[in-house]
This record gives C-alpha cells, structure tokens and sequence, in this order.
C-alpha cells in the first residue's frame, strides 16, 4: 500500500468552528507532514512529525495546532480560522531513521480543500 | 532560506515533442531533490527523486538530472503526451531537513 490518504475531501466552516483534517498511511513511514497550498502556488511546509514528535513548525499561526496520535496517523485542528486560510491542505509522509538526517522521497494525499466562510 | 526557481513558468508543446523543465536552487547544500507533477485541483504525484550523490534518475521517458555545483535540476520528458499535461514541481531538501518547492512549471502537451 503506497497510499495516503485524507478527509475530508472538501470542508466549509466558519470562523467560529472547530474542525479537524485527518491524515493516514500504512507505509510504515514515521516521517508526516502538513502543506498549505493556495492556488497556483507552490505548497508551503507548516509542520513535520518525526517518530510522532513534532520536529518542524514553520512559524505557523496557533488557530492550526497538529496531532500525531500514532505512527500512521496524522491530524491538522482548526480553530478560529480566517478567510485566508482558505486553501488546499496537503498531507505527506516519508522515510526517516530516527536521529539521522535521512528524510526520503515524500508521498503525497490527494488533500483537503478548506473554505473558510 | 533556500529559493527554488522554475523556467519557465508554463510551456505548451505538440504532442511527440521532447522537452526539458529547469530547476534552479541558491543553496548547494541539498541533501535530495524530488520533482512531482500535479493536475488541477489534487495532490502530488512523485516522478523522481535523485539523491545529493547522485547525478541523474530515470524512470520511463522521464530523467532527471541534478548538478549540486551549479544549483541546477533538470526534467527530461521524452515523446510528450496529452497526458503529460499538469503542473510540474521540484522540491529540494536541505541537510537541515526543510524542504522547499519550486515555483513550477505549468505544461500543455497539444493533441
């Protein structure tokens, strides 16, 4: 299996709402990423999980907060988000060995395209 | 901060044309450069990834080449098809682990 995959497929939610994006593959990969894509741009790293540690976050605004609850899982909450926000949510995973610089070639889920109202 | 530039920013060829996408990069200290294509509206498919002591990856009529002294990748794409038509984009990891996408290159192969 050399899938990853997402839900939703689409959310709408106003800017009051709590939701939650969900990430999953059965890769054995203990690399997981969150992207944010606007469109016709390029996809922008928010943060990286390694061994369900948070190792990367990328200055990201504290309305998204990450979760890696197991080594196949990944989710992405949103709380409190802004019309901006609206984007494309992109999940990746990929090879690691824990304490060495060894990230390999990143698979990516098909995304969840958000619309903040 | 790494930059990654693409050339050119979209390109439209006939189809059977043999064609080439750059990727250029200011921080030779790459560790991998992976390069993706993606169609409107979905994710990211990986085409190739060619490791920093590597110079080139081939898989079908795709290669890839990467030359870390001068900065630069290329994507060969050999005999187009209509179905090459996307947006293509390269990615390249640094020896810190953050990983940065060019600006892409959106392609149209002519029937």
């Amino acid at each position: 299996d050399t899938e990853v995959t997402q839900t939703p497929k689409h959310l709408v939610m106003g800017m009051t709402n709590k939701k939650s994006l969900k990430c999953e593959q059965h890769m054995g990969h203990r690399a997981m990423y969150w992207y944010k894509q606007k469109a016709k741009k390029p996809p922008e790293l928010m943060f990286v999980y390694s061994y369900e540690k948070l190792s990367i976050n990328e200055s990201v605004p504290s309305r998204f907060s990450p979760e890696c609850p197991n080594s196949s899982l990944l989710n992405l909450h949103l709380h409190a988000l802004q019309p901006e926000d609206s984007a494309l949510y992109l999940c990746a995973s990929s090879q690691t060995r824990a304490g060495r610089s060894s990230y390999n070639e990143q698979f990516f889920g098909p995304g969840t395209r958000l619309t903040v109202l | 901060k790494q930059e990654v530039t693409q050339i050119p920013a979209a390109l439209s060829v006939p189809e059977g044309e043999n064609l080439v996408l750059n990727c250029s990069f200011t921080d030779s200290a790459i560790y991998n450069l992976q390069w993706f294509r993606q169609d409107p509206g979905k994710g990211l498919t990986s085409l190739l990834l060619i490791q920093s002591s590597q110079r080139e990856q081939t898989s079908g009529r795709l290669n890839a080449s990467l030359d870390k002294s001068s900065g630069r990748s290329t994507l060969y794409i050999a005999a187009s098809q209509p179905g090459d038509s996307a947006t293509y984009l390269c990615a390249g990891r640094n020896t810190g682990n953050q990983f940065y996408f060019g600006t892409g290159t959106s392609l149209t192969v002519i029937p």
